[in-house]
């Protein structure tokens, strides 16, 4: 089981500033099998990321991921009031899938 | 586009079964994976297991015994069934599709609004 590990915990940024969370899995199987997923309150999961770096549908360019092996790093370019939330990674490229245990973006 | 909607008790006894639904509209189960997840209130995300259309399943390891998930494509509907539940099992219970086609691995995409269960007596 690929256990992930996502950093820090919380977040503290203002509108306007870049914010980069990372997420690190136990190990390594060669792939970029890695989704990022935002979460407002109230609100189910939304897919933002997946393949390490692809954005999905209707995903605003202010979102880039990065990264492969057992690094990966999920940067909001310029944070928008509607991007306070938590962030989960993902992984997806076996059984069973796994999440990391969140990034909180909070406002500073 | 697609949409799914879980649906099912909000309240179950300890010991007894959780059942929940997650009904598809705007698109075909066929040719895809579908997946339930789970969230304790204030807690992060628990995958539980998929089925394909074809009704091949897979579970998490940490729920195998307990966990039934199946497909009814003639209804459009993905079922899960948990049994023996206790307060642990308490939980926002969500569907999801998986991305991509005849693909499992694939990330979850789209998401039903979730439900909550709440397990007491």
């Amino acid at each position: 089981e690929i256990v992930l590990t996502q950093s820090p915990g919380t977040l503290s940024l203002s509108p306007g500033e870049r914010a980069t969370l990372s997420c690190r899995a136990s190990q390594s199987d060669s792939s970029t099998y890695l989704a990022w997923y935002q979460q407002k309150p109230g609100q189910a999961p939304r897919l933002l990321i997946y393949g390490a770096s692809s954005r999905a549908t209707g995903i605003p360019d202010r979102f880039s991921g990065s990264g492969s092996g057992t690094d990966f790093t999920l940067t909001i370019s310029r944070l928008e009031p509607e991007d306070f939330a938590v962030y989960y990674c993902q992984y997806y490229g076996s059984s069973p899938r796994t999440f990391g245990p969140g990034t909180k973006i909070d406002i500073k | 586009q697609v949409q799914l909607q879980e649906s099912g008790p909000g309240l179950v006894k300890p010991s007894e079964t959780l059942s929940l639904t997650c009904t598809v509209s705007g698109g075909s189960i066929s040719g895809y994976y579908w997946s339930w997840i789970r969230q304790p209130p204030g807690k992060g995300l628990e995958w539980i297991g998929y089925v394909y259309y074809s009704g091949s399943t897979n579970y998490n390891p940490s729920l195998k015994s307990r966990v039934t998930i199946s497909v009814d494509t003639s209804k459009n509907q993905v079922s899960l069934k948990l049994s023996s539940v206790t307060a642990a099992d308490t939980a926002v219970y969500y569907c999801a599709r998986f991305r991509s086609p005849y693909y499992s691995s694939s990330p979850f995409d789209p998401w039903g609004q979730g439900t909550l269960v709440t397990v007491s007596s």
